[in-house]
């Protein structure tokens, strides 16, 4: 158990609908990835988070955003959702936002877009 | 930028032979690598870290990894593959710039497949 908790971990739904997924990081730790796993495009940085504050953005969609709450945890909202969202969707934590500093991966939300 | 390259997307060994996952990297910077392990329908899990302090890493499960500069390689290995070791593989480096230091830049992967 990584200590990093995503939820749902199944979400079925239609084109054109909106969905949030849920991430509560490890206690104390600052930082808050989101990554996308597709078949077609692998393991994918979409965005990050530090102490509430956005701090680096990757390939993430317009349709696509996300936020860190006070209490740090993070939720990642995904609109007009189309065939291809359908992925795998992590999120990680860290405690510092260094080079060295490792990620700790909950188990991910599966999205299925119908 | 950073990148890494998975060479092979799918590995297939015998059960006590010798595990070899390849990884090379490119940086302009000092990189900092990363091994993840994904079993099937969990999330990843760090095996082994390379921060510069040695160029052999030694991680969990009996894995290691070596830092070649000269090779651009961090490739990983394994003396004797366990079954339980059946997973998909992840090199990863950090980024070394801009706003976002802890942000992983991922390889394709690597599936494992480990035969009685």
């Amino acid at each position: 158990d990584s200590g990093v908790t995503q939820t749902p971990k199944h979400l079925i739904t239609a084109t054109g609908q909106r969905v949030t997924l849920r991430c509560s990081p490890r206690s104390g730790d600052l930082s808050v990835y989101w990554y996308q796993q597709s078949l077609d495009q692998g393991l994918q940085f979409l965005i990050q988070y530090y102490n509430g504050e956005e701090r680096a953005k990757g390939n993430i969609l317009e349709r696509f955003s996300a936020q860190q709450f006070p209490d740090l945890h993070s939720e990642l909202n995904l609109s007009s959702l189309e065939l291809g969202d359908s992925a795998l969707y992590f999120c990680a934590s860290s405690g510092r936002d260094r080079i060295d500093t490792e990620a700790f991966f909950g188990q991910g939300t599966r999205l299925t877009v119908v | 930028a950073q990148s890494v390259t998975q060479l092979g997307s799918h590995v297939s060994v015998s059960e006590g032979a010798l595990v070899l996952l390849r990884c090379n990297y490119s940086s302009s910077v000092p990189p900092y690598l990363f091994w993840y392990v994904q079993y099937p329908n969990q999330g990843l899990q760090l095996l082994l870290k390379y921060t510069s302090a040695a160029t052999l890493v030694k991680g969990i499960n009996g894995f290691e990894a070596e830092f070649k500069k000269s090779e651009t390689s961090f490739h990983l290995t394994k003396p004797s593959a366990h079954m339980s070791d059946a997973a998909e593989y992840f090199c990863a480096v950090s980024n070394a710039g801009g706003t976002s230091y802890g942000k992983l830049t991922f390889g394709q992967g690597t599936i494992l497949t480990v035969h009685p």
